[in-house]
Order: structure tokens, then C-alpha cells, then sequence
């Protein structure tokens, strides 16, 4: 098992349509989740984190972190065609000399159409 | 506000030649990252630093080495390059991470090196 597997997609949406995105870690004790995003030829934004079990909200874009489950979801409502980009999942895992360390998924390509 | 600086932007090398991608913050962050990042895959960490005169191995540290002798310069050096080193390099920083903090990491544009 990939430490952090996400659908490679790529993910099409309709303008103004729910896009959701899946992560999921292999690491019981991870303690951080971050969501970062990458335009083409860019590099990668921080969007979201999350550390604690539930939802956490930010404008259009929600967090999900279901730590029993394993996973961790990233929502984005009324989806707009610059929301189009590859989303980058990284788990920061637990304890010891590696808790500063992150490992990505290889991320999800989401394309939203006008 | 700079953040993470990296240079140059893009490179291209010989097989058999050396160069050193270089990478500053000024945010004081104590911790410094290189990730190279092929396409349609994620980000493997090539070395890693906790702080001036500290680095470690990362997932892929094979034809590469670095140094710390600042907290704000972290460059990394290839030395005899070869077509499989072809990738986009990211430098990236974070503050001191504490046991679950939510510290992110803070990155450079990249540099784009094509080995030819």
C-alpha cells in the first residue's frame, strides 16, 4: 500500500458543480493534512490543513480529516474554471525525528468546464 | 515579501556537468527542503534540513548532496549530471514543527533542469 494514494484522475466538473477529492494514508499516527494546489509549470500553493477529526471550513473550499477511516477530502463548491489544477494530498506523519517531514500523493488533475 | 528563492529558473546541462541549484528564505524558517517532482507524479524529497550545519537524506538523495551553513541558503548540488536527474526541483521551508502542529511548508517557483 502507497503511503498516500489520491485518484490520479484527471476529474471533470461542470462550473458551479461540488468537486470532491480523496486522500488516503497508510500511516495510523499521522498528525497533519495539507492540501496544496499546482497550476501548470507552477509550484505548489497551500490551500487548506487540517489536524483534527471533522470539517474545516475556508470560503468555497472545505476539509475533511476522518482519521479512524484514514482519509482526508477536499471540497470545492460553486467550482470555477481557475479552480482548474492539479491538487497535491501530503501527510505529515507521527513522532520521532520525521514529524517535520511531509509525503505526497502524486496528486489529482480536476479540470472545470465553463 | 521574497518567501523562498530559487535560481536559476531554468538550466540546461551537458551529461557529466555540475551545477548547484540555489535556494534562500528570509522568513527565519528553520527548516529547508529539496523535492524534485517528474511529470504526472508527486514530490520526492531529495535532502532535508532542521538547521545551519544539519541535513539528512531524503527518498532520493542518489547523485546529489547539499549544505547548510546559514539558516536562509539551503543549495543543492548535482555533480555529474545525468538524463535521469531531468526533473523540476522545489525548494521549500517551514517553521520549527512541534508534534502535531499544522506548520506548512512554504514553496520556491522551481527550477526546471533538462540534462541533455
Amino acid at each position: 500500500q502507497k503511503e498516500v494514494e489520491q485518484n490520479s484522475g484527471p476529474l471533470s466538473v461542470p462550473e458551479g458543480a461540488i468537486a470532491s477529492l480523496n486522500c488516503t494514508y497508510s500511516d495510523r499516527g499521522s498528525q497533519s493534512f495539507f492540501w496544496y494546489r499546482q497550476y501548470s509549470g507552477k509550484s505548489p500553493e497551500l490551500i487548506m490543513s487540517i489536524y483534527s477529526n471533522g470539517d474545516k471550513e475556508d470560503g468555497r473550499f472545505t476539509a475533511q480529516l476522518n482519521k479512524a477511516s484514514q482519509y482526508v477530502s477536499l471540497l470545492i463548491r460553486d467550482s470555477q474554471p481557475s479552480d482548474s489544477a492539479t491538487y497535491l494530498c501530503a501527510v505529515r506523519k507521527s513522532g520521532g525525528g520525521s514529524n517535520y517531514k511531509l509525503t505526497f500523493g502524486k496528486g489529482t488533475l480536476l479540470t472545470v468546464n465553463p | 515579501n521574497a518567501g523562498v528563492t530559487q535560481t536559476p529558473k531554468f538550466r540546461i546541462l551537458k551529461i557529466g556537468q555540475s551545477m548547484t541549484l540555489q535556494c534562500a528564505q528570509d522568513m527565519n524558517h528553520n527548516y529547508m527542503y529539496w523535492y524534485r517532482q517528474d511529470p504526472g507524479m508527486g514530490l520526492k524529497l531529495i535532502y532535508y534540513s532542521v538547521g545551519a550545519g544539519i541535513t539528512d537524506k531524503g527518498e532520493v538523495p542518489n547523485g546529489y548532496n547539499v549544505s547548510r551553513s546559514t539558516t536562509e541558503d539551503f543549495p543543492l548540488r548535482l555533480e555529474l549530471a545525468a538524463p535521469s536527474q531531468t526533473s523540476v526541483y522545489f525548494c521549500a521551508s517551514s517553521r520549527l514543527v512541534r508534534q502535531g502542529s499544522n506548520q506548512p511548508q512554504h514553496f520556491g517557483d522551481g527550477t526546471r533542469l533538462s540534462i541533455l
